[in-house]
């Protein structure tokens, strides 16, 4: 059964860069069809799809974020990270990382983690 | 604001239907795919639906999803309380090239 856990800091200052990081564990990080992301969720709000990234390196982004967006992934180690920059209270979420389909279907999610932007 | 417009909530009694709709246009719905996600509270989203009308392996037939035009439904027969939940649906954008979540519905049971 595919998992993915996310893991990062809890608490990032304003204008600094948020790092996030999601293992993968119970299949194949190269698989076809099947591409890597991040979905944020704000408190009390909807879900934002962040990016996605596919085995091969390519990666695509949200263009209301992507000037702040890095997403790569790390196949050794079957884990794929999240960089976000000049964070501002605005970015205060849940973030999920996600495995989706061509089609564009969320498949699989991680639980969460709250990353808090404050001073 | 997302470009995919659901009802803030719908309710029903126990045992009843409701269907959950979303509205977009020819650059998400109309020519990409739709699927719909369950958030129970405090956890993680889970796929009920994918590409308009199939449903993963473990998702009861109690949940089904149609497309039409610019529009797609979600609907829930025989509602019991564990469906207390929000539910969005999502799809590929064209003119924003990006994926778009619903705005969700909160559906609650009598």
């Amino acid at each position: 059964q595919l998992q993915l856990q996310e893991s990062g800091p809890g608490l990032v200052k304003p204008s600094e860069t948020l790092s996030l990081t999601c293992t993968v564990s119970g299949g194949s990080f190269n698989s076809n069809g099947d591409y890597w992301g991040w979905v944020r969720q704000p408190p009390g709000k909807g879900l934002e799809w962040i990016g996605s990234i596919y085995y091969t390196g390519s990666t695509y982004y949200n263009p209301s974020l992507k000037s702040r967006v890095t997403i790569s992934a790390d196949t050794s180690k079957i884990q794929f990270s999240l960089k976000l920059n000049s964070v501002t209270a605005a970015d205060t979420a849940v973030y999920y990382c996600i495995r989706h389909s061509t089609s564009g279907s969320f498949g699989y999610w991680g639980r969460g983690t709250l990353l808090t932007v404050s001073s | 604001q997302s470009v995919l417009t659901q009802p803030p909530s719908v309710s029903a009694a126990p045992g009843q239907k409701v269907t959950i709709s979303c509205s977009g246009s020819s650059s998400n719905i109309g020519n990409n795919y739709v699927s719909w996600y369950q958030q129970l509270p405090g956890t993680a989203p889970k796929v009920l639906i994918y590409d308009n009308n199939n449903r993963p392996s473990g998702i009861p037939d109690r949940f089904s999803g149609s497309k039409s035009g610019t529009s797609a439904t979600l609907g829930i027969t025989g509602l019991q309380t564990g469906d207390e939940a929000d539910y969005y649906c999502a799809t590929w954008d064209s003119s924003l090239s990006a994926h778009v979540f619903g705005t969700g519905t909160k559906v609650t049971v009598l």
